[in-house]
Formats: structure tokens, sequence, C-alpha cells
């Protein structure tokens, strides 16, 4: 099956940029999703199809993907994005959606 | 406002079955694809099953396949998952899921709060 690659954690100061990772063989072929999971709260989907983002996600949230990874991309990082982030594509042998293993946004 | 509100969750033996219910509000049920995905505790998400907007077409992981049972009734705004044969390993909070469109191969862009489930002797 499908392995989605992601850092256990990536550490960013408030103001800055973060990036965070995901990792797949040729996932630039593939339609990329992302969820952000906050401390005990249900997932929500902040880009999908690579680089759109739903109603009310701002615009400091940006995707992209290319060759064999897909970035998740926070400028202006603020205390509150704090979460877990999952990248999540659909595995095209079994049609089955995949999830990469998710990385923990620490703002310092 | 989009609501997806899970039932059913609980402590079970390994081997025993129990079944997931989830009830979608806000929305037109039947034109939504829809998927359970579940979290074990400290642990990632995990995509279970997915079941197309009229039930035609189902899909499980191969974790729970020959296990766990999707099935919907559009009329009543609800989805289930019968789960028989539960292993420990098989703990976890259970979200119900709809797709930003009619199939399951699509974004998940509404999550309910979760049931959890805990298989344990």
């Amino acid at each position: 099956s499908y392995v989605l690659t992601q850092p256990p954690s990536v550490s960013v100061a408030p103001g800055k940029t973060a990036r965070i990772t995901c990792g797949g063989n040729n996932i630039g072929s593939k339609s990329v999703h992302w969820y952000q999971q906050k401390a005990g709260q249900a997932p929500i989907l902040i880009i999908y199809f690579e680089s759109d983002r739903p109603s009310g996600i701002p615009e400091r949230f940006s995707g992209s993907n290319s060759g064999n990874t897909a970035t998740l991309t926070i400028t202006r990082v603020e205390v509150g994005d704090e979460a877990d982030y999952y990248c999540q594509v659909l595995d095209s042998n079994s049609d089955h959606p995949v999830f990469g293993g998710g990385t923990k946004l620490t703002v310092l | 406002e989009v609501q997806l509100v899970e039932s059913g969750g609980g402590v079970i033996r390994p081997g025993g079955s129990l079944r997931l219910s989830c009830a979608g509000s806000g929305f037109t049920f039947g034109d939504y694809g829809m998927s359970w995905v579940r979290q074990a505790p400290g642990k990632g998400l995990e995509w279970v099953s997915g079941i197309k907007w009229n039930g035609g077409s189902t899909h499980y992981a191969d974790s729970v396949k020959g296990r766990f049972t999707i099935s919907r009734d559009n009329a009543k705004n609800s989805l289930s998952l019968q789960m028989n044969s539960l292993r420990v390993e098989d703990t976890a909070l259970y979200y119900c899921a709809r797709a930003n469109g009619s199939l399951t191969t699509l974004p998940v862009d509404y999550w309910g709060r979760g049931t959890l489930v805990t298989v344990s002797s």
C-alpha cells in the first residue's frame, strides 16, 4: 500500500514560516489534502487538491506538491496554529484514502 | 450548519461486536459519500471504511475487511458501522466523516466529534 512519510515534529517561532513535508513515491502525480487537528478536537480540512482552501481557512495556509514531496506552508505562524497536521492522498491501487503519520507543530 | 453525531461506542471484550451510528444534519445526506476514520489513543488517523452516496459501493481497509460492515440509510440521514470480531488493536476514537462530494475518494470536509471504542479483556 502507498506510504506517506511526515516528520514527527516541526518547531517554529511566532511570526515565522513553518513548512511541513509529506513524502511519497511520485506524490507529485497525486492530489494531496491537509488536515489540522488541535488537541482534543476533530480534524478539519485546511487544504484540498494541493492548494485550495475551504472557506474560513486563512491565506497564511498554502500547499504545494512536486516530485516525491508535498509541502504545507504556514506563513506568519500564530500560537493558535499549534496542532497536529496530516497529509492525505488516494492510493490509486486500492482507491483507499491514506494518511500520513502526522506532524506536531510547536510554536515556540 | 453541517453536523455529524456519532454514537454506539463503549467497552467491549475481544471477539465481541459493536454497532456505531452517525446522524447527519444540516445537509442533504444522500448527496455525499461517507466514511469512518479512526484514531487510536495518541496515534494518527486511519481510514477504516467508506460508502458511496447511494450505498452502491463500499470500501474497507485491509485491517478491518471481513469483520466490519458499513451501511447507510439516506431516508434516515444515518450511517452505520457494524464491527464484529473486535480486537484490542481496534481500540480507537471513531470519526464519522463526510466526503466533499458523492464519492468517498474525495477529501473529508466535515468530521464528527467521534465515539470511543475500547476493546479490552
